[in-house]
């Protein structure tokens, strides 16, 4: 049972939006930024948004993080065959760095 | 930019001690919290610990009693040790760059990480 609470799968069509909830308490996403990772089949963890919104370079803009009290969501709009794989959200709780149990996505 | 690479045995006999090494490249060991996380087969993530450069370590409280993280600067490498292995720690083993914030709110984060290491816990 994992501390932030993801759908297990969400799904959509190429160009859709589709938007993945992380849903926490006030320990955690509730007092400090939330991390998005993608993980690809077969491939290790890649970081997608940070400090709640955040984009490293070289992540396309059609990805979108943002929180609102002990919940996140993020975004990916114009979806591509491309962004099937796990996604993970994550943050500090009092002395530890928590996962959610991550959402597959599926492009039909 | 910053290059990770794992190293260890795959293969571990049940209560016995893992031992695996993270190579850094492209980067000062003097930097960023070190970081661990662990994946089960199939399954979600689990944050290890991280440590830095000064010797500051914080270890997750459920596996602490069993684990031992040491970083060496001439090398440019940071190790895991975890003791007492059982089937449950069978996992993919990922080391990170641990990058950390304290501007407005908390943040930390994990990019880049290493390709992974398959751990199996078997006799």
């Amino acid at each position: 049972q994992s501390v932030l609470t993801q759908p297990p799968s969400v799904s959509g069509t190429p160009g859709q939006r589709v938007t993945i909830s992380c849903s926490g308490g006030s320990s955690n996403i509730g007092s400090n930024t939330v991390n998005w990772y993608q993980q690809l089949p077969g491939a290790a963890p890649k970081l997608l948004i940070y400090s709640d919104n955040q984009r490293p370079s070289g992540v396309p803009d059609r990805f979108s993080g943002s929180k609102s009290g002990t919940s996140a969501s993020l975004a990916i709009s114009g979806l591509q065959s491309e962004d099937e794989g796990e996604y993970f959200c994550a943050t500090w709780d009092d002395r530890l760095e928590v996962f959610g149990g991550g959402t597959k996505l599926t492009v039909l | 930019q910053v290059q990770l690479q794992e190293s260890g045995p795959g293969l571990v006999k049940p209560s016995e001690t893992l031992s695996l090494t993270c190579s850094v490249s492209g980067a000062s060991i003097r930097s960023y919290y070190w970081t661990w996380i662990r994946q089960p087969p199939g399954k979600g993530l689990e944050w290890i610990g991280y440590i830095f450069y000064n010797g500051d370590k914080i270890y997750n409280p459920s596996l602490e009693s069993r684990i031992s993280m040491s970083l060496d600067t001439s090398k440019n490498h940071f190790s895991l040790e975890l003791r007492s292995m059982t089937a449950a720690d069978t996992a993919i083993y990922y080391c990170a760059t641990g990058r950390m914030s304290r501007f407005a709110s908390f943040s930390y984060w994990f990019d880049p990480w290493g390709q992974g290491t398959l751990v199996t816990v078997s006799s």
